[in-house]
């Protein structure tokens, strides 16, 4: 069965910094896809990135970007030049050819100003 | 374009008493996702329909939970006798085909 593990409860960052937020996952699929969303105090899950197994190039969008590695089954989101707004639960999330996602436990982000 | 709309946002029952949380997905798509969120925790899936079809209710509770998305109208979450253990954020998605899941503001149900 697929897992997703998020092994950092919570992290911290200064504003305008950058951070890096783990996830790994294990599959023994071939064609799949990650995504990382973002949770904030509204409770609004907001996709942030996604990525596609079969493409060699690791997603960007604005400040995010990931760090996809295939073989060690890693899907890293960094965060440049944080802000206050960053500050959510971001959530691990993975789908194969089937469609239910399997998500992480979840990354606390604290943006210190 | 608007979201995914949930209603009620947040709904309070008391025990034993019918809990009914609706979804109306994102214009244009027909592929509905219901997701279930304890505290500190991440989503685990309950159950994927289409329009009329119930396509994967492998998550879902044997017992007092049912889900439908009717040709007209919201697809409904019905929880029977309701009991302190179903407090939770539930979440609604949608997708076009099985593409990227979006996701709706959640229903926060507190059971007395």
């Amino acid at each position: 069965a697929q897992t997703v593990t998020q092994s950092q409860p919570e992290m911290s960052v200064q504003e305008a910094e950058t951070v890096t937020l783990s996830c790994t996952y294990d599959t023994s699929e071939s064609d799949y896809y990650l995504f990382w969303y973002k949770q904030p105090p509204s409770r609004q899950m907001i996709l942030v990135i996604r990525q596609e197994a079969y493409k060699q190039q690791n997603a960007t969008e604005n400040r995010f970007s990931v760090n996809f590695q295939k073989a060690a089954k890693s899907f890293s989101l960094k965060i440049s030049d944080s802000q206050l707004g960053d500050a959510a639960m971001y959530f691990c999330a993975y789908r194969s050819g089937a469609y239910q996602l399997i998500w992480g436990a979840g990354t606390k982000l604290i943006i210190k100003p | 374009n608007a979201g995914v709309m949930q209603n009620p946002r947040h709904l309070v029952r008391r025990r034993g008493q019918e809990a009914r949380l609706r979804c109306s997905p994102m214009k244009g798509h027909s592929h509905v996702y219901w997701y279930r969120q304890l505290p500190e925790e991440g989503l685990k899936f309950m159950v994927y329909l289409q329009k009329e079809n119930i396509i994967d209710e492998s998550g879902m509770p044997k017992e007092r939970f049912s889900a439908e998305f009717p040709k007209e109208g919201p697809s409904i979450l019905r929880i029977q006798q309701v009991v302190r253990g179903d407090s939770a954020a539930y979440f609604c998605a949608s997708s076009l085909g099985t593409d990227t899941q979006y996701f709706g503001p959640g229903t926060r149900l507190t059971v007395l």
